[in-house]
């Protein structure tokens, strides 16, 4: 069985300040992964994925993840938070192609102090 | 186009209404997604359509009943809903045969009375 956890369900970050949120997952393929975005009252967007070609993963908006097999850890990260980057973030896993089911984790609401 | 609309925004029906919501794309995408999310929570899949057919129903209750018209549309049919099933509403597509990256609408907010 495929499963996500997502370490912290709120980080405060100063503007400017390094982002960091944490996602560990379990599965028991090679797995795909993603990094969703959802602002208050809106859809989730796709930040970015991981689909087994690289590593280090870069998405939008200047966001980053690292794929680490041997810590099964996908974190994501951001040099500089922008108050725009106040959101609630999830992370997902995948172990299929096609129409299948995505387990998503408990998500990270990220705040941004001025 | 690589959007997926919703409609409608907001939606607000009594126990004993009907009624209907809708989703659509243009991306050419073959499997479609009805998901119910609650406040503070991540998203929970309710139905899944491959190539119109629908291939996962996640145990939801039949006052919820999900059709496919065409390879473009998804409609959910509410009828005598429970307080409990107010929520966002939302909707994806994806491509068969890549990683299954779902793309998102903006969701139907629904309050039940």
């Amino acid at each position: 069985a495929q499963s996500v956890t997502q370490l912290g369900s709120h980080v405060s970050v100063s503007e400017g300040a390094l982002v960091l949120l944490r996602c560990n997952y379990s599965s028991s393929v090679p797995p795909y992964l993603f990094w969703y975005v959802q602002y208050p009252n809106q859809g989730l967007q796709l930040l970015l994925k991981y689909t087994s070609a690289a590593t280090l993963v870069k998405g939008i908006n200047g966001f980053e993840a690292e794929f680490k097999k041997s810590e099964t850890s996908f974190h994501l990260t951001k040099p500089s938070a922008h108050m725009s980057d106040a959101a609630e973030y999830f992370c997902a896993v995948s172990r299929a192609t096609g129409a299948s089911k995505i387990i998503f984790g408990s998500g990270t609401r990220l705040s941004i102090r001025p | 186009d690589t959007e997926v609309t919703q409609t409608p925004k907001h939606l607000v029906m009594g126990m004993t209404n009907k009624k209907s919501l809708k989703c659509e794309q243009h991306m050419g995408h073959r499997a479609m997604y009805w998901y119910k999310q609650k406040a503070k929570k991540p998203p929970e899949l309710m139905f899944v359509y491959s190539y119109e057919k629908l291939s996962i129903n996640e145990s939801v209750p039949s006052r919820f009943s999900p059709e496919c018209p065409n390879s473009s549309l998804l409609n959910l049919h509410l009828h005598a809903l429970q307080p409990e099933d107010s929520a966002l509403y939302l909707c994806a597509s994806s491509q068969e045969g890549t990683y299954n990256e779902q793309f998102f609408g903006p969701g139907t907010r629904l309050t039940v009375l």
